[in-house]
């Protein structure tokens, strides 16, 4: 699997909007960009994956870069319930094994 | 969507005796899941899949003898603790993806073990 990398750490204010980076510039074609997020003491929770164009859901936006090689997960208006460790994961979805990096963890303040 | 229960969702026992974790796909079935173990602090790291109605493949470190896998059916794989010890206190998660599509992988809600 392709490696990632994320900033150890960010804060956002609550309300705002939660831009979370990632890099994976050793993405191969046919792997896709997920994000997965832990609350304390719980299983991660799936927000969003893409292959190359941007997605949007309910809980966030994923925009990915032309080249593929990073990509931010945006969180339009963060509230407390955000707070957690963030994870950028690449993967080809095929049932193959998903691989956890260090992830964001992101801290909403008042 | 897509729901997996895990089950105890927390558990206490001694040194040296046996303990089962559930994993069960409610609405979907799964001929792979995923054991995950975590330390405080610390990322998931992946143990073992589970492939129903096989041996399941355990990662590089990973003792398969007191970390017993059990796939019997499409819908259940449990995490057998064998002789634990404190040093197998940890959380334990497991997760399974639905269907052929690619979607996002379903985690259970973890299990906290603490061996004294």
């Amino acid at each position: 699997d392709a490696k990632t990398t994320q900033p150890p750490s960010m804060d956002c204010a609550e309300g705002r909007a939660a831009n979370l980076p990632c890099n994976h510039s050793t993405i191969s074609g046919n792997e896709y960009v997920y994000w997965y997020r832990q609350i304390h003491s719980q299983g991660p929770q799936y927000i969003i994956h893409g292959l190359k164009n941007n997605e949007t859901n309910e809980m966030a936006s994923l925009i990915i870069t032309e080249d593929r090689k990073s990509s931010t997960l945006i969180l339009p208006h963060a509230t407390l319930r955000d707070t957690a460790v963030y994870y950028c994961i690449v993967d080809t979805g095929t049932a193959s094994k998903l691989t956890f990096g260090t992830g964001t963890r992101l801290q909403v303040t008042l | 969507g897509a729901v997996v229960s895990q089950h105890p969702s927390w558990v206490i026992c001694k040194s040296g005796t046996s303990v089962k974790i559930e994993c069960r796909s409610l609405d979907f079935q799964a001929t792979t899941m995923f054991w995950y173990r975590q330390f405080p602090k610390q990322s998931l790291m992946l143990m073992a899949t589970s492939n129903e109605g096989s041996k399941a493949t355990y990662e590089q470190g990973v003792e398969k003898d007191k970390f017993l896998i059990n796939h019997a059916s499409l819908t259940l794989s449990t995490l057998t603790v064998t002789s634990a010890h404190p040093e197998d206190s940890s959380f334990y998660i497991c997760s399974a993806r639905e269907g052929t599509l690619r979607g996002g992988y379903t985690f259970g809600s973890g299990t906290r073990l603490t061996v004294v």
